[in-house]
């Protein structure tokens, strides 16, 4: 069946470091994918996207790869802050028959900075 | 600023006593999610609503209801709340207007807990 999935459940980084998490996913026809950033206590939040026309995309301090070859995606942090901090998900969506779209999530990163 | 709202961001029932929680949205988005996360899992969909047709995941339970009286609005009712209900409920919207990938929004959470 569909599955996205993430290699590391906790990755623990130096203030200044780079971060780069990891994901995996199996449906090759998967071609929209989505990170989230969840801190303690509050909702999943919009970091980047990028579908599968694109092998990079740049945000602000973030950069996002899409392999689509091995079917992975990563997402790089610049420069990790302590606000960095939190759990971050890739999620694959897909339109639903009828409207709207379905998000399917990976089993998430926990980030940790140390100072 | 536009957004998505939760209430209340923490909620206590008893065991088989209804519950209801509530979400409500500024950013007039079309459809409307509520999902479930248990600790230290990704978000689980229950269902959304696109406008006002009502979409049901099929591995929802009987015990989870859904209202949405208008846009803006969307309610999540579960009638006898089980220790196993005990989450994060999380509300999302998003406006469906490019092909079905429009980014998901996420409210801040009600956290439930069940006694």
């Amino acid at each position: 069946g569909e599955s996205v999935g993430l290699h590391l459940p906790t990755l623990s980084v130096q203030e200044g470091d780079n971060s780069i998490i990891n994901c995996a996913y199996s449906n090759s026809a998967s071609d929209y994918f989505i990170w989230y950033k969840q801190e303690s206590g509050k909702g999943p939040q919009f970091i980047i996207d990028i579908r599968s026309n694109m092998d990079k995309r740049q945000g602000q301090r973030v950069t996002v790869l899409l392999n689509k070859t091995v079917k992975h995606l990563s997402l790089q942090i610049a420069a990790t802050q302590p606000g960095d901090s939190a759990v971050y998900f890739c999620a694959e969506i897909r339109p639903l028959t009828g409207g709207g779209n379905k998000l399917t999530f990976g089993t998430g990163t926990q980030l940790k900075v140390e100072l | 600023d536009a957004m998505v709202i939760q209430n209340p961001r923490y909620q206590v029932t008893q065991f088989g006593k209804p519950v209801t929680l509530s979400c409500s949205q500024t950013l007039n988005h079309n459809v409307m999610y509520w999902y479930q996360q248990k600790s230290s899992q990704a978000p689980k969909l229950l269902f959304h609503y696109y406008d006002k047709d009502f979409n049901n995941e099929a591995d929802t339970p009987d015990n989870f209801q859904s209202r949405r009286p208008n846009t803006s609005f969307c309610f999540l009712d579960i009638r006898s709340p089980g220790l196993g209900d005990a989450a994060m409920y999380l509300c999302a919207t998003s406006r469906d207007a490019s092909g079905g990938t429009d980014t998901q929004y996420f409210g801040p959470g009600t956290r439930l807990t069940v006694l």
